[in-house]
């Protein structure tokens, strides 16, 4: 298996609502990333897992929340979010950052 | 820091004609990896190839080929007999040393036209 898996591909929630974000690679790949993607602009690293530990946060707010419970398994937990946090978000994951990264398709968030 | 520069933002081919998509990169790391990616309008990114900065040998791989030189710190993609399936935009990445962060350039929006 040389995929990463996004669920759901499309997604549109309200400004109170809280909803989750589903990641799995099963390529035994140690890192996984999360990066955010506004339209016509290239992507943004949010979140960096390094064997399933919070090695990088690139200062997002917290109404986004990261977990990884385990090697496979990347959540983003989105809680209060604004319109303009509208995105693509894609999940990535690699063995070493040198070896490169394999994306997922990604998840198209609309926020009403 | 580092950083990627695409300076085309977009370019309009005709099938079958050769095209070559520019990137510029700066970084103080003696040890970087240089990637490119194409992502359609489904939104994936995929991968086209990877490089390290010890390795200056150009690539070709069918119709695409890539040409790094560290002289002028450019790593620029070229596409032969381009093919309408090539429109994409297409994002060149840097990553660094140890670094977990792969930095992307703004990308190059390529069209090609029947």
């Amino acid at each position: 298996d040389t995929e990463v898996t996004q669920t759901p591909k499309h997604l549109v929630m309200g400004m109170t609502n809280k909803k989750s974000l589903k990641c799995e690679q099963h390529m035994g790949h140690r890192a996984m990333y999360w990066y955010k993607q506004k339209a016509k602009k290239p992507p943004e690293l949010m979140f960096v897992y390094s064997y399933e530990k919070l090695s990088i946060n690139e200062s997002v707010p917290s109404r986004f929340s990261p977990e990884c419970p385990n090697s496979s398994l990347l959540n983003l937990h989105l809680h209060a979010l604004q319109p303009e946090d509208s995105a693509l978000y894609l999940c990535a994951s690699s063995q070493v950052s040198s070896f490169g990264y394999t994306f997922g398709s990604g998840t198209r968030l609309t926020v009403v | 820091a580092q950083k990627v520069t695409q300076a085309q933002t977009e370019i309009s081919v005709v099938e079958k004609e050769d095209v070559t998509l520019d990137c510029v990169y700066e970084t103080r790391d003696t040890t970087y990896y240089l990637f490119w990616y194409k992502q359609p309008p489904s939104g994936e990114l995929v991968f086209l190839i990877r490089r390290n900065s010890f390795d200056e040998q150009n690539e070709i791989s069918g119709r695409y080929s890539w040409n790094f030189q560290k002289s002028t710190s450019s790593f620029n993609f070229t596409i032969t007999a381009s093919q309408v399936v090539d429109s994409a935009v297409y994002f060149c990445a840097l990553s660094g040393g140890r670094s977990e962060k792969l930095v992307f350039g703004k990308g190059t929006k390529l069209t090609v036209n029947p």
